[in-house]
Parts: structure tokens; sequence; C-alpha cells
């Protein structure tokens, strides 16, 4: 079974810095992964994903993510953050033979203050 | 050209009543998932269906939940006797296949079901 780990709950950065929210994922199979953003009362929205190929991800919104297989991370970047980016950002994982699912972590909230 | 589109946006019943949440996915889009997502917490997937099939429920509660996706109008999840626990935000994804070459999933606006 897989599991995904969001390690920090919440993000506090002031506008402009750059920011990074982690995510270890636990599979024993090949995996899929993915970043969605969760703007207020809003579903999600994808934000990039990684299926194969080059390890850089790049996304929308400027953000791009990083797939280390040996240390089973996707870690989320962004060199400049906006206010506009705050939000709760969520981490997922499925595995390549049953797309079916997606496994979400716990989410980390990022809050930009101006 | 509208998106995943569910309703109510807020539902709020007593205990012991019953729910019904639907969603009418994006044009085009045959595959239906259901997910739930409890405060604090990440989303969990409970349903998979594709017109009148459901192709995955291994993440539904044994009992008192059901979902559908008929022929013709949007899929339900109906909940019945709810209880508190099931307070939650319930999310509707669709998509045009299965896998994540169909991806991303789209989501709606979810219903967030109170219990009372």
């Amino acid at each position: 079974a897989q599991s995904v780990t969001q390690l920090d709950s919440q993000v506090p950065v002031f506008e402009e810095a750059p920011v990074e929210l982690r995510c270890n994922y636990s599979s024993s199979v090949s995996v899929y992964l993915f970043w969605y953003v969760q703007y207020p009362n809003q579903g999600l929205q994808l934000l990039l994903k990684y299926l194969s190929g080059s390890t850089l991800v790049k996304g929308i919104n400027g953000f791009e993510a990083e797939f280390n297989k040996s240390q089973t991370s996707f870690h989320l970047r962004k060199p400049s953050v906006h206010i506009s980016d705050t939000a709760e950002y969520f981490c997922a994982v499925s595995e390549t033979y049953n797309t079916d699912k997606l496994i979400f972590g716990t989410g980390t909230r990022l809050q930009v203050f101006p | 050209n509208a998106g995943v589109m569910q309703n109510p946006r807020h539902l709020v019943r007593r205990r012991g009543q019953e729910a019904r949440l639907r969603c009418s996915p994006m044009k085009g889009h045959s595959h239906v998932y259901w997910y739930r997502q409890l405060p604090e917490e990440g989303l969990k997937f409970m349903v998979y269906l594709q017109k009148e099939n459901i192709i995955d429920e291994s993440g539904m509660p044994k009992e008192r939940f059901s979902a559908e996706f008929p022929k013709e109008g949007p899929s339900i999840l109906r909940i019945q006797q709810v209880v508190r626990g099931d307070s939650a935000a319930y999310f509707c994804a669709s998509s045009p296949g299965q896998g994540p070459y169909n991806s991303p999933l789209h989501f709606g606006n979810g219903t967030r079901l109170t219990v009372t």
C-alpha cells in the first residue's frame, strides 16, 4: 500500500521569498506523483505531475517539483511566492498499474504574508 | 465549458436523515470519482464509477453509503442514516478516461455536509 507524508502542516513565508513544501511517499511499486492546490472553499486544481522522464517537473503558476527516487521525495518549490499563492497544497501518488485512485497527503497550508 | 458541478454546496442534515450529493461531470467525461475530506485531513478515495458501472468501491464504508452514475443524469452519492462522523467535504472529480494520461482529474468545488 502507498502512503504520502507531508511533513509540514503549515508554512508561513513572506512575499517574494522562496518556498519548499516537502512530500515523501512510501510504495512497494512504481508510482506517479502529483501536486494539487486547493483555494478556500474550492476544489483541487492540478499544479504538476510526474509520470516519467525528466525528474524536474514544471507546473503552473511558477511551481516546480523534483522527483527523487532514492529519497522517495517529491518536494514542491517556487523561487518567489506571491500573496495569491496562499492556499492548501496536497501531494498525491497513484500506482502506475492501478491509477484508479489517488492517495493524498494531509496537506500543507502555505500562508504568504506581505 | 462548465467544469464539474456539485450540488448542493452546503448540506445540513440531522442524525438519522438521508443525504444525497450530486455531481455532474465535465462535458465529455465518462469517469467519475468521489473523495471525502475530513477536517484537517487529506482527501480519501471513496469510489470510482463509469456510466452505469461501479469500477472500484474499495474506499466506501460498508454500510449506509452508496453511489451510482446512471446512463442519464448526474452521479449520486447517497448516505443513509447520517451520523456526526459523516460531516465532511465530499468532492467529485471527473476525467475523460482512466489513468494519469487522462489527468488531470477535474475536481468540483465540493459539498460540505454538516450533521447536527
